[in-house]
């Protein structure tokens, strides 16, 4: 059973530096999200896709980021020129979107990608 | 818009039951999550609740009062294991989009 898989679980870059997460959803699952979430908070809604159709996009996204999921598997999250306030935890999550039936908005969360900008 | 609130801390003892509560105003509501945190890892799923009502999964209960913009989750029989944080999440379909938003969590200390 391979759950959502996140890599890499650790980065620490230098301020204006580029960076990119992957992640890997659960097979089946047509919808994938990005979240970030600092300390003390709850995760923050970023993005997320319907098979590889990217749906909606928070005002929290700025301009530096950028994400994709070209063949409606993997996706990644592409940041550019990376401030201090970046530093948080990105969440990649995935569910199974169908017709009715409550299971199908039950969304499972990867690990996580720690960013720590320097 | 959307807000989610849920108190930021509370403690319990080993063995005794606790309540978490959550208040909620969405325009788009479709359901409500649960998800437990620990310290540096990812949520993990605990209860999904569409209808009023209570749903009932081994020592972890969730309620739903659509009405009154409300939710509880209550815990059991405590274990130390159960002290993290708890996340009222409220699954969100206005704009025609289905999207889960958090609240900022209610962190729990069990002690013995």
């Amino acid at each position: 059973d391979t759950g959502v898989s996140q890599n890499p679980r650790h980065k620490i870059t230098k301020r204006g530096q580029n960076v990119t997460f992957r992640c890997d959803p659960i097979s089946e699952h047509n919808r994938l999200y990005w979240y970030r979430q600092t300390l003390g908070q709850g995760p923050e809604f970023l993005t997320y896709f319907q098979n590889e159709a990217q749906l909606e996009k928070s005002r929290l996204l700025s301009d530096r980021f950028s994400a994709e999921r070209p063949k409606g598997s993997f996706s990644t999250l592409e940041i550019q020129r990376t401030e201090q306030g970046d530093s948080a935890m990105y969440l990649c999550a995935s569910s199974l979107v169908s017709q009715g039936g409550a299971s199908g908005n039950t969304i499972y969360f990867g690990e996580g990608s720690w960013l720590t900008v320097v | 818009g959307q807000n989610i609130d849920q108190p930021t801390e509370m403690t319990a003892t080993e063995g005794a039951i606790v309540q978490i509560n959550c208040t909620y105003q969405t325009s788009g509501f479709n359901g409500l999550f649960w998800y437990q945190q620990h310290a540096g890892e990812a949520p993990t799923f605990l209860s999904y609740n569409v209808l009023d009502g209570l749903e009932e999964k081994g020592r972890f209960s969730s309620f739903l009062s659509r009405s009154k913009g409300y939710s509880y989750l209550l815990l059991k029989e405590l274990q130390m294991k159960d002290s993290a944080s708890y996340l009222c999440a409220v699954s969100d379909i206005s704009g025609g989009y289905n999207k889960l938003i958090f609240g900022a969590g209610t962190r729990l200390a069990v002690h013995p």
